[in-house]
């Protein structure tokens, strides 16, 4: 089937760790996006790519980091510089076009 | 950058009644707006989009409205079931971008 996965969908961090998220999609689209959504909040943009080997900071970048080696594959790594994790992080891509679409979601708890 | 306001913010209706949730933006050549509806812990998905070359869209039950001189768009719902339960989100991206502007959502209750 088409989409994008997102893995693992429950995920506990100890402080001070880095963890990394994963995100697939078999859709050929060419930009990818992190978003992060907290309990009663809209959706904020981590970081963004159009193109492989490009990404670029969204409205919430500080604590994350991101790469995009291949162009089904945009990987999200929380580091122990963002001091509130704790969130529903979510994937999406698009083709050229405006319309995103999401992947299912990773809940990440710090603990 | 673009600026969206959803409003209410919680919506509680009847089964059978309709609901109506509206967005406003801010920049004027925005010109793509789309609604997602997002159940509890999964990811958003698309139900209906517009574009600003039309004034309103269909699909069965729901509808969107575009007005571009106030620049507000409306997600209609007719004929409302318990399963249209979900967190409803608006969308729009600044004019030149792809990148959308989210609202904060309208979480929709409907009593069965």
């Amino acid at each position: 089937d088409g989409g994008i996965t997102q893995s693992p969908k429950y995920l506990f961090r100890k402080e001070g760790q880095n963890v990394t998220l994963s995100c697939e999609q078999n859709l050929n689209h060419d930009a990818m996006y992190w978003y992060r959504q907290d309990p009663g909040q809209g959706l904020r943009l981590i970081y963004y790519s159009q193109i492989v080997n490009d990404f670029q900071k969204g409205d919430i970048a500080e604590g994350y980091s991101v790469s995009r080696e291949k162009k089904e594959s945009f990987p999200l790594t929380v580091t122990s510089a963002q001091k509130n994790p704790t969130a529903f992080y979510l994937c999406a891509s698009s083709p050229t076009s405006n319309t995103i679409y999401f992947g299912e979601g990773s809940w990440l708890t710090v603990v | 950058g673009e600026n969206v306001e959803q409003h209410p913010s919680t919506l509680s209706v009847q089964e059978g009644d309709s609901a109506v949730i509206k967005c406003t933006y801010s920049d004027s050549a925005s010109n793509y707006f789309p609604w997602y509806k997002q159940e509890l812990g999964k990811g958003p998905q698309l139900i209906i989009d517009i574009r600003s070359n039309v004034g309103e869209k269909k699909d069965q039950r729901i509808a969107v409205t575009l007005n571009k001189t106030a620049k507000h768009f409306s997600l209609h719902i007719t004929e409302t079931q318990p399963e249209d339960s979900a967190v409803y989100f608006c969308a729009a991206p600044a004019g030149g971008s792809y990148i959308p502007t989210f609202g904060r959502g309208t979480s929709l209750i409907v009593h069965p």
